[in-house]
């Protein structure tokens, strides 16, 4: 089935470094794809999405890169902090539907 | 800044009973939506509502789950007769409009079922 999944299960970065959490995905009739923060005993946070027909989103501190080439989405956290620590999931969205499709999950460790 | 809420935080319930989880979303929000999250596994889609019916659902929302807006402001989950491997945490979620993706996420429900 198609699925949207995570290349690797943990990312431990120092304070001030940056950071670039991958994710692939294979429904290539998504519309959006999304980045959701998840902080230990809280529910998903929206940190940003990029439409289908980009390839680069910017936020403040964060760039979302989309590859449709390769279905390969990327998060870039500029300058991690220790507030940033936590699992974070890639997603993707259809307008045609409603439902969020959640991939497996990247904790990001940020060491002082 | 408005945010979705849930409650209980934590259930415990005995397998075969009912729960019923509940949620008040944003208020100018018209979607809702239940997921939910194993430990340590990604977050599910369970159940989308609109316009006080049921959009879209997952192959894991069976005849055990209902939802329900019984009023202007709760959403809530019924799960009729609750098995072990239905512990997990529920998060509710809403979101203002159609087209987009953002959806904003309550603090979820923890249910443990012994």
């Amino acid at each position: 089935g198609e699925s949207v999944g995570l290349h690797l299960p943990t990312l431990s970065v120092q304070e001030g470094d940056n950071s670039i959490i991958n994710c692939a995905y294979s429904n290539s009739a998504s519309d959006y794809f999304i980045w959701y923060k998840q902080e230990s005993g809280k529910g998903p946070q929206f940190i940003i999405d990029i439409r289908s027909n980009m390839d680069k989103r910017q936020g403040q501190r964060v760039t979302v890169l989309l590859n449709k080439t390769v279905k390969h989405l990327s998060l870039q956290i500029a300058a991690t902090q220790p507030g940033d620590s936590a699992v974070y999931f890639c997603a993707e969205y259809a307008t045609s539907g409603s439902r969020l499709t959640f991939g497996e999950g990247t904790q990001l460790t940020v060491n002082p | 800044e408005p945010e979705v809420t849930q409650t209980p935080s934590h259930q415990v319930t005995q397998m075969g009973q009912e729960v019923i989880l509940r949620c008040v979303p944003i208020s100018n929000h018209l979607y809702f939506y239940w997921y939910r999250q194993i430990l340590g596994q990604k977050v599910e889609f369970l159940v989308s509502f609109y316009n006080n019916e049921i959009s879209e659902k997952s192959e894991i929302f069976d005849d055990q789950f209902s939802v329900e807006r019984p009023d202007g402001s709760n959403f809530t989950l019924k799960i009729r007769s609750t098995k072990l491997e239905d512990s997990a945490m529920y998060f509710c979620a809403s979101k203002r409009r159609a087209g987009g993706p953002e959806q904003f996420f309550g603090p979820g429900t923890r249910l443990t079922v012994l």
